[in-house]
Formats: structure tokens, C-alpha cells, sequence
């Protein structure tokens, strides 16, 4: 059971624009978002993250939306550099999952910045 | 910047030998993980610490093991390794909010 849905594989946008990554969630009980990109024989690096409180946090070019009602998070990097060409994964976290503090992840959008 | 560490980096072994992948971070933190990646694909807990003498069972099943004796080392021991076992493991560490992770360990079994 995939609670965590990245449904985009690969995204190409062209240098300058805007990406925008997607991901949905399933389980309500999820207070508390990440996102992480990671290059190829790399660990994943910590980009922005998201508390259910709010809808939106932003940190330089990176912005994150939260739609709690739709179970939908969204990554927008603007302007898209060629250096953000990576794979991102979106995670989710809930305090009182499985009596858990676990992370779950998708499974990942490869971004490809086009010159 | 993250201070957690993993070695090897690279690892090829053959088959049937036993391998610890070690893990350690020096930020003091609690939560400890082990992720499995396979090139393409999401990534799997397969354990998890909430810390010293705590040890969990990740969603994915695992033939590994990992022990919690000191806060800041986290290691994973493969008994007997197979070709099976060839992927990324990834470990993080974590106080309340994010995770950070280590390099990664890709390991090729042979």
C-alpha cells in the first residue's frame, strides 16, 4: 500500500522556468512533510519541509504547498537552475503512525533542467 | 550541514561473506534509519531506533540486522551475503523534524 505517491517519474523544464513536482498522500494521520533531492550514488539532501499547520513555506527558490483537504503537496522551484537536474522525493511524517516516527517515502521525480 | 557518516562508500563482495555496513552521526539525535534503494525506485525502511538498546523492523523485510549500543552508531551486519542483497543502503538520523542522511553505502554483491 503506497502512501506516499509521486505519480511523475521524469519532468524536463526548460533553464529559467518554473518546475513544479507533485505528490499525494493517503494517510490523514501524516503531520509533517519533507522534501529531499538526490543525486545518483549519493544520500538524499534535505530541501524544504512543511508542517500541517500551515499551506505554504517558502525558502529562497524553493516553495512548498500543502492542500491538507486533497491529501496533495506540491514542490515549485523558480527559476529552475541546471545544478536542480536530480531526483526529488517527497516524505511523510506522523508523530502517531504505528506509534512510529518513521518517514515514508515516494518514489521519486527525475527533474531535467534543459540550457 | 549534516554530520553523519557511513562506510564503505563502495563495497563488491561475493557471495556467502558476512559485511557490516557502519553508520555514526555526531549530532546527538535519538531516531536513527536504514534505507534500502534500488536504482529507479523509492526508498524502503528496512529498520529503525528510537535509541540506545531500541531496534524496529522497517515496511520492507530484511535478512539484515542492526544494533543501537551507543546513540551515535547505527550499524547493519548482512550474515551471509547474496546477490540479492546488491542495492543502496542509506542511513539517516533525526531529532523531531528532518532527517539527514549519510552518503550511502552501494553495495554489489558478486
Amino acid at each position: 500500500d503506497q502512501q506516499v505517491k509521486q505519480n511523475s517519474p521524469s519532468l524536463s523544464v526548460q533553464e529559467g522556468r518554473i518546475s513544479i513536482l507533485n505528490c499525494d498522500y493517503t494517510n490523514s494521520m501524516f503531520d509533517y512533510f519533507l522534501w529531499y533531492k538526490k543525486y545518483p550514488a549519493e544520500g538524499p539532501t534535505f530541501l524544504i519541509s512543511i508542517s500541517s499547520i500551515k499551506d505554504k513555506n517558502e525558502d529562497g527558490r524553493f516553495t512548498v504547498f500543502l492542500n491538507k483537504s486533497a491529501k496533495h503537496l506540491s514542490l515549485h522551484i523558480v527559476p529552475s537552475q541546471p545544478g536542480d537536474s536530480a531526483v526529488y522525493f517527497c516524505a511523510a511524517s506522523g508523530f502517531i503512525i504505528q506509534g512510529a516516527q518513521k518517514l515514508v517515502f515516494g518514489q521519486g521525480t527525475r527533474l531535467t533542467i534543459n540550457p | 550541514e549534516a554530520d553523519i557518516y557511513q562506510t564503505p562508500r563502495y563495497l563488491v563482495i561475493g557471495t556467502g561473506k558476512k559485511i557490516t555496513l557502519e553508520c555514526s552521526q555526531t549530532m546527538g539525535h535519538d531516531k536513527m534509519y536504514w534505507y534500502q534503494q534500488d536504482p529507479g525506485m523509492e526508498l524502503h525502511l528496512i529498520h529503525y531506533s528510537y535509541g540506545v538498546n531500541s531496534t524496529e523492523k522497517g515496511d520492507l523485510s530484511s535478512e539484515s540486522t542492526v544494533s543501537r549500543i551507543r546513540t551515535e552508531h547505527f550499524p547493519l551486519t548482512l550474515e551471509s551475503a547474496r546477490p540479492s542483497h546488491t542495492s543502496q543502503y542509506l542511513c539517516a538520523s533525526r531529532r523531531n523534524t528532518e532527517a539527514f542522511f549519510g552518503q550511502g553505502t552501494r553495495l554489489t554483491v558478486v
